[in-house]
């Protein structure tokens, strides 16, 4: 079992929508990244969460935003949907105490489709 | 910009035959490449990773092979089982920047 939850597993919606997906991390882990994974393609980086702050972001608009809460759980929003946004959302947890490194613990996902 | 690339993006095998996965990097500090199998439905479930201080780790049936002078690592799956049929995904980061890298990913099939 993955230790990581993300819901909704699945999700539609309409385009110019805004959505907001959800991530229950790995008991623990402080650091919390979010992936966009189009069909037939590897994952792409959206953003990374460390102890509630953003500490790295890939190249995706401002309309993708993130929150991390002191539980270690996380949120990804999506404001104003379009066609092109339909993708697996992948969440990813790790635990990073300071000068260490273990890895990273992937969610099953949210599927959006946007219509 | 950073980059990963990934081969073969197909693989077909025999039960019982071995499969390799190749990828090559472009960021030489990347210092981090784990590799990750993703069955229909699920998300990506590590294997196996290996640290640029290390050229070599086994664990069972599978291997990675690292070459940090050609940027080059490696999947080596030994004693195929249709169970292993699944898309292959390999990455590279900087332990520092925890930003991974993915490349196309390969779609490995076991033929009973």
């Amino acid at each position: 079992e993955t230790g990581v939850t993300q819901s909704p597993t699945h999700l539609i919606k309409t385009r110019g929508q805004q959505v907001t997906l959800r991530c229950s991390s790995q008991s623990g882990h402080n650091t919390v990244s979010w992936y966009q994974q189009a069909l037939g393609q590897g994952p792409q980086f959206i953003f990374q969460y460390y102890r509630e702050e953003e500490n790295g972001r890939g190249n995706f608009p401002p309309r993708f935003s993130g929150l991390q809460f002191p539980n270690y759980s996380s949120e990804l929003n999506v404001n104003a949907l379009e066609l092109d946004d339909s993708a697996l959302y992948l969440c990813a947890s790790s635990l990073n105490p300071p000068g260490q490194f273990y890895g990273y613990t992937f969610g099953s996902g949210t599927r959006l489709t946007v219509v | 910009g950073e980059n990963v690339e990934q081969h073969p993006s197909t693989l077909s095998v025999q039960e019982g035959d071995s499969a390799v996965i190749k990828c090559t990097y472009s960021d030489s500090a990347s210092n981090y490449f784990p590799w990750y199998k993703q069955e229909l439905g699920k998300g990506p479930q590590l294997i196996i990773d290996i640290r640029s201080n290390v050229g070599e780790k086994k664990d069972q049936r599978i291997a990675v092979t690292l070459n940090k002078t050609a940027k080059h690592f490696s999947l080596h799956i030994t004693e195929t089982q249709p169970e292993d049929s699944a898309v292959y995904f390999c990455a590279a980061t900087r332990i520092q920047g925890g930003k991974l890298i993915f490349g196309q990913g390969t779609e490995l099939s076991v033929k009973p």
